[in-house]
């Protein structure tokens, strides 16, 4: 099939640790999303790519937050000195180029859990 | 920038029912897109729905239906013979659409949700 994929599903991890997340789009898909989402709230917007390039990057990517796209394909976000308010799901999402590109696909999501 | 308001945080009705979801945004754009999401508990995101601005009929997909009023900048869900399977978050969601890129290359804002509960 292929939908889209996210490793881990959860990870509970102590504060002050790193955090790696991994995102398989679509395989043909070239445009990769990722956003927040915590509990009670709509998923907000985190970053965009579009192949390997990073286009777009809200104010919410705080330094600690990188993100990477090295061949165009699979996405890792990097959370770095974890804080509790870092605990939420962590969504990506891919769409495609043609068609106007405007529905994306969303993966089932990552849990993180700041402890 | 733009925002995306969801004024109903639950709503309960019995199977068959027909439910109007409501959701008002708010932007300087005049091309954009508007989406209704739907989120089942522990299960991932997928569209319901979409309608382009530049377009003035109403999206329809089966049982759902949006009414569209781009001068209230009112974009609205009708669930209509509503089924258990449709119990779920349900968001109101905006995009720019970015001519240059080809259309569509840009983050969706959301809504805060509406928890819709089909009762049997």
């Amino acid at each position: 099939d292929t939908g889209v994929s996210q490793d881990p599903r959860h990870k509970i991890t102590k504060r002050g640790q790193n955090v790696t997340f991994r995102c398989d789009p679509i395989s043909e898909h070239n445009r990769l999303y990722w956003y927040r989402q915590t509990l009670g709230q709509g998923p907000e917007f985190l970053t965009y790519f579009q192949n390997e390039a990073q286009l777009e990057k809200s104010r919410l990517l705080s330094d600690r937050f990188s993100a990477e796209r090295p061949k165009g394909s699979f996405s890792t976000l990097e959370i770095q000195r974890t804080e509790q308010g870092d605990s939420a799901m962590y969504l990506c999402a891919s769409s495609p180029t043609w068609g106007g590109g405007y529905e994306q696909y969303f993966g089932p999501g990552t849990r993180l859990t700041v402890t | 920038a733009q925002t995306v308001t969801q004024s109903q945080p639950e709503m309960s009705v019995q199977e068959a029912e027909t439910v109007t979801l409501s959701c008002t945004y708010d932007t300087s754009e005049s091309n954009y897109y508007l989406f209704w999401y739907k989120q089942p508990p522990s299960r991932q995101m997928i569209l319901v729905i979409r309608q382009e601005a530049y377009k003035q009929q109403n999206a329809t997909e089966n049982r759902f239906s949006v009414n569209f009023q781009k001068a209230a900048k009112s974009f609205s869900l009708k669930i209509s013979d509503s089924q258990l399977g449709d119990t779920a978050m349900y968001f109101c969601a905006f995009m720019k659409h970015e001519v240059y890129s080809g259309g569509g290359a840009d983050g969706l804002t959301f809504g805060k949700g509406t928890h819709l509960i089909i009762q049997p």
